[in-house]
């Protein structure tokens, strides 16, 4: 079974505190995934990574940081905490695929319970 | 800006019925197609995916997917209050890196 474990299940910040969040998988996923969820909003990309020390950016980066220096680990940083970024923060990995058409499950991305981040 | 669209409910249906969900997306080099399932409060969990035209059939789940008219959905079958959840459609991202573009969700209530 994969298991996406991620380091908090809340958490509580202040207004310019420098977020650490942590995602570790153990079925040795070349790709990972951090994702922000808002009401209304579905689940958004922030970055992913491809690779160990690889990372490109999401569909809403800004105010967002990310560091991949083992297969397993992938965390996001939050440089100066926000009140607009309480949000739940979702973690995901799957296989790499070989990019289109891969065949099956490599496309599917396996999610850790998830941190809800509430900045004050 | 690829798109994933569903309606975001809550769908009503009575305990034993027939639950249909629908999604819709943009991106025509999509192949891959993905229902998650997320109760209030967790992290979403895969039920199914299909990569071919048709109809694919998994217990009471059944996924249907039309790439001509880029729709997707989900038929759930003998609906139980514990099916009660937001249904999240997902469609691989064909810019590649086994990006998923994911809809925002169906919400799905089953009352007894």
């Amino acid at each position: 079974d994969v298991k996406v474990t991620q380091s908090s299940r809340y958490l509580v910040k202040r207004t310019g505190e420098k977020v650490f969040l942590e995602c570790v998988q153990d079925m040795d996923h070349e790709n990972m995934f951090w994702y922000r969820q808002d009401p209304g909003l579905g689940l958004r990309l922030i970055y992913f990574s491809y690779d160990v020390k690889m990372k490109e950016k999401g569909d809403i980066p800004e105010g967002y940081s990310v560091s991949r220096e083992k297969k397993e680990r992938f965390s996001l940083i939050l440089e100066s905490a926000s009140t607009n970024q309480t949000s739940m923060y979702l973690c995901a990995s799957s296989y790499p695929g070989q990019g289109g058409f891969s065949g099956k499950y490599q496309e599917t991305q396996y999610f850790g319970p998830g941190t809800r981040l509430l900045v004050l | 800006q690829k798109e994933v669209e569903q309606n975001s409910g809550p769908l009503s249906v009575p305990e034993g019925a027939i639950a249909s969900l629908n999604c819709t997306y943009s991106d025509r080099g999509s192949q891959s197609f993905f229902w998650y399932r997320q109760y209030s409060g967790k992290s979403p969990e895969l039920i199914m995916f299909i990569y071919s035209n048709g109809d694919k059939e998994d217990g009471r789940f059944t996924a249907q997917l039309n790439k001509a008219s880029q729709y997707v959905s989900l038929l759930i079958r003998d609906s139980q209050p514990s099916d009660s959840a937001t249904y999240l459609c997902a469609v691989n991202d064909s810019g590649g890196y086994n990006k998923l573009i994911f809809g925002a969700g169906t919400r799905l209530a089953v009352h007894p």
